[in-house]
């Protein structure tokens, strides 16, 4: 079953824009990651944000995490056309698992 | 460092028939992973080992699917038969710390006819 869900599904920005994508979960959770996954590749991993962090930064990325309202959002900013691909939430709540994904086109 | 080795890379079977994927996690990584992705979906856990012991097999479908890791090092999973619904990309991943940050190999893209 998936944990948590990505919101929107699919996200098409033009390139320099900044990119906004939301994860909802359902259990209480040790720590929320983000992985990108590039088309016929498999996953990386883009950052980790433990439950008692609020806030997350790594290069133009920016996590926050709400624990109240058991949700996510991952911030891209100035985005680049190699920033296209899918990005999932995954939640480490005794076992990790992944989002249904958001899928990130950018425009050039 | 080099990464997740998977192979074969791509496999076509006919339904009923049997299938294996090779895993070779990053070295000195104690903990390693299956997942199965299907088209449009995210990555499903199947199994979790740390070292060659089964932490997590909740969802593996044990009927049909098995997997071992001789040594706490490679890993094999195998499905004997296979269905229509096996297709999907069957990804294996690594980890240095239980559940966190964890490096996917490329996967094996199965297509069962």
């Amino acid at each position: 079953s998936q944990q948590g869900e990505e919101d929107p599904q699919a996200l098409s920005i033009q390139e320099g824009e900044n990119a906004t994508m939301n994860c909802s979960y359902k259990t209480s959770i040790n720590n929320l990651q983000w992985y990108r996954q590039n088309s016929g590749r498999g996953l990386v991993h883009l950052i980790l944000i433990r439950s008692n962090e609020r806030e997350k930064h790594s290069g133009r990325l920016r996590v926050t995490l709400d624990t109240s309202k058991k949700s996510s959002s991952l911030l891209i900013t100035a985005s680049r056309a190699a920033d296209t691909a899918s990005y999932f939430c995954a939640t480490d709540g005794g076992k990790l698992t992944f989002g249904t994904g958001t899928r990130l086109t950018i425009i050039p | 460092e080099a990464g997740v080795a998977q192979s074969p890379r791509y496999k076509i079977i006919e339904k009923r028939q049997s299938v294996a994927f090779w895993c070779n996690p990053i070295s000195g990584h104690a903990t390693l992973y299956w997942y199965q992705q299907i088209l449009g979906q995210g990555p499903k856990l199947l199994i979790q080992f740390q070292n060659n012991g089964v932490v997590d097999d909740s969802q593996l479908p044990k009927d049909r699917f098995s997997a071992e890791r001789l040594k706490g090092v490679d890993s094999t999973l195998k499905i004997q038969p296979a269905k229509l619904e096996d297709s999907a990309v069957y990804l294996c991943a690594s980890s240095l710390v239980e559940m966190t940050h964890l490096f996917f190999g490329s996967g094996t893209q199965l297509s069962v006819l």
